[in-house]
């Protein structure tokens, strides 16, 4: 089991519906990653929350809204979602504030546009 | 572009033997390193990490090497079992803000 937990595990889309996923972590770790996975792919970085504030936005389409309420949560909001964005979001989290750590990782949400 | 690699996409190894799984990176400037084991339905899962001011590295049945001149990372398992069938990352740490670029992955299949 993993100290990263994301809900939910699965969910399919029209691309007019707007839904959330939602990752928590309990470690105290102060930053927080949401990453995009391809089929045979490695993960590719979206957003990077230090200290509950937006630090990193890899150039993602404005259809995908993130959002840190607290330090133990990560949102990231779906809106209007195209096809290709079907994957596997996988949430992280690091204790942050520094260099040389590792992220650890939830198992993700494996997400289908219709 | 800046990129980590693997020098082989999959890897097919007997149960009981050693497995070395390779990677390549390109940014010399990168001065952390980490290796994942994701397993099928699960997310990365953390193996070992290394400094660039290390060369070796090592934890239970899983030793990292860090060649920096030649821009090499191994990862290397000793007596490999079935349950370490995955697909093994390197991810390289890129500046400050925490961004980890992954390499592309090697399929390791254990056959008993």
């Amino acid at each position: 089991d993993t100290e990263v937990t994301q809900t939910p595990k699965h969910l399919v889309m029209g691309m007019t519906n707007k839904k959330s996923l939602k990752c928590e972590q309990h470690m105290g770790h102060r930053a927080m990653y949401w990453y995009k996975q391809k089929a045979k792919k490695p993960p590719e970085l979206m957003f990077v929350y230090s200290y509950e504030k937006l630090s990193i936005n890899e150039s993602v389409p404005s259809r995908f809204s993130p959002e840190c309420p607290n330090s133990s949560l990560l949102n990231l909001h779906l809106h209007a979602l195209q096809p290709e964005d079907s994957a596997l979001y996988l949430c992280a989290s690091s204790q942050g504030g520094g260099l040389h750590q590792p992220q650890h990782f939830g198992d993700g949400t494996r997400l289908s546009i219709l | 572009g800046e990129s980590v690699g693997l020098h082989l996409p999959t890897l097919s190894v007997q149960e009981g033997d050693n497995s070395i799984i390779n990677c390549a990176y390109s940014n010399s400037a990168s001065d952390y390193f980490i290796w994942y084991k994701q397993e099928s339905g699960k997310g990365p899962q953390f193996i070992i990490d290394i400094r660039s001011n290390m060369d070796k590295r090592q934890g239970q049945r899983v030793t990292v090497l860090l060649n920096k001149t030649v821009k090499h990372l191994s990862l290397q398992i000793a007596a490999t079992q079935p349950g370490d069938s995955a697909v093994y990352f390197c991810a390289e740490n890129v500046g400050s803000g925490g961004k980890l670029i992954f390499g592309q992955g090697t399929e390791l299949s254990v056959k008993p």
